[in-house]
């Protein structure tokens, strides 16, 4: 079983429409939780940290399920600059070591 | 923009050579990685750096080495590159405080005929 799972997608999806991602992992010990973005042959950028209470940022929400191992990304009123691949990454303690998931391909359609 | 650099942008190289790429970084951060993704796989942690001459491996060390004599620069060299090493290789930095963020640089597309 992979540490960090993500459905691959493609998740394509009409523009202003609402789209989620779930993410699980394997490691009950993990302590960060973060969703990065990668637009294609570039590098992953941070979209946002999760937090146990869990955490909103504009039109993106992020979600945090210890209990079952899950991390979710709920992105509203999608434009068409949110097309890239979504990256769900897990962190032990004080982060000195990253687990990535492989990502899920987002494409927003006119 | 946190501050990095990663040279070469773009390589390519004949199996056996040696190969160095280099990450620079002008915050002075503590702890760097290097990273390399493959299709199919998520990033995956080569090397990383908690300081300067402390390194510690990651888990796909093998065929590779690191050096960090400054605190600003962060090396990864290739003993002899095989085909298997051709990908896209990402440094990147931890932020100082909680919850220790990481942040990549523009990365190295490394290419081993």
């Amino acid at each position: 079983r992979k540490e960090v799972e993500q459905d691959p997608g493609p998740f394509n999806v009409p523009e202003g429409a609402t789209v989620a991602f779930n993410c699980t992992y394997s490691n009950s010990a993990s302590q960060s939780f973060f969703w990065y973005r990668q637009d294609c042959r570039k590098e992953p950028k941070l979209l946002m940290s999760v937090y146990s209470s869990g955490n909103e940022d504009g039109r993106f929400t992020a979600q945090l399920n210890r209990a079952s191992q899950y991390i979710s990304l709920l992105i509203r009123d999608s434009k068409l600059s949110d097309s890239a691949t979504y990256l769900c990454v897990v962190g032990n303690f004080g982060n000195e070591k990253l687990t990535f998931g492989t990502g899920t391909r987002l494409t927003i359609i006119p | 923009d946190a501050g990095i650099t990663q040279s070469p942008r773009h390589k390519v190289t004949e199996t056996g050579t040696p190969v160095t790429l280099r990450c620079h970084q002008t915050e002075n951060h503590r702890y760097m990685y290097w990273y390399r993704q493959d299709p199919g796989h998520g990033l995956r942690l080569i090397h990383y750096s908690y300081g300067v001459k402390d390194t510690d491996k990651g888990e796909v060390s093998d065929g590779y080495s690191v050096s960090r004599s400054k605190t600003e620069d962060f090396l990864l060299t290739l003993e002899s590159a095989t085909s298997s090493q051709t990908s896209v290789y990402f440094c990147a930095i931890r932020q100082t405080g909680a919850p220790y963020e990481q942040y990549f640089g523009p990365g190295t597309r490394l290419t081993v005929t």
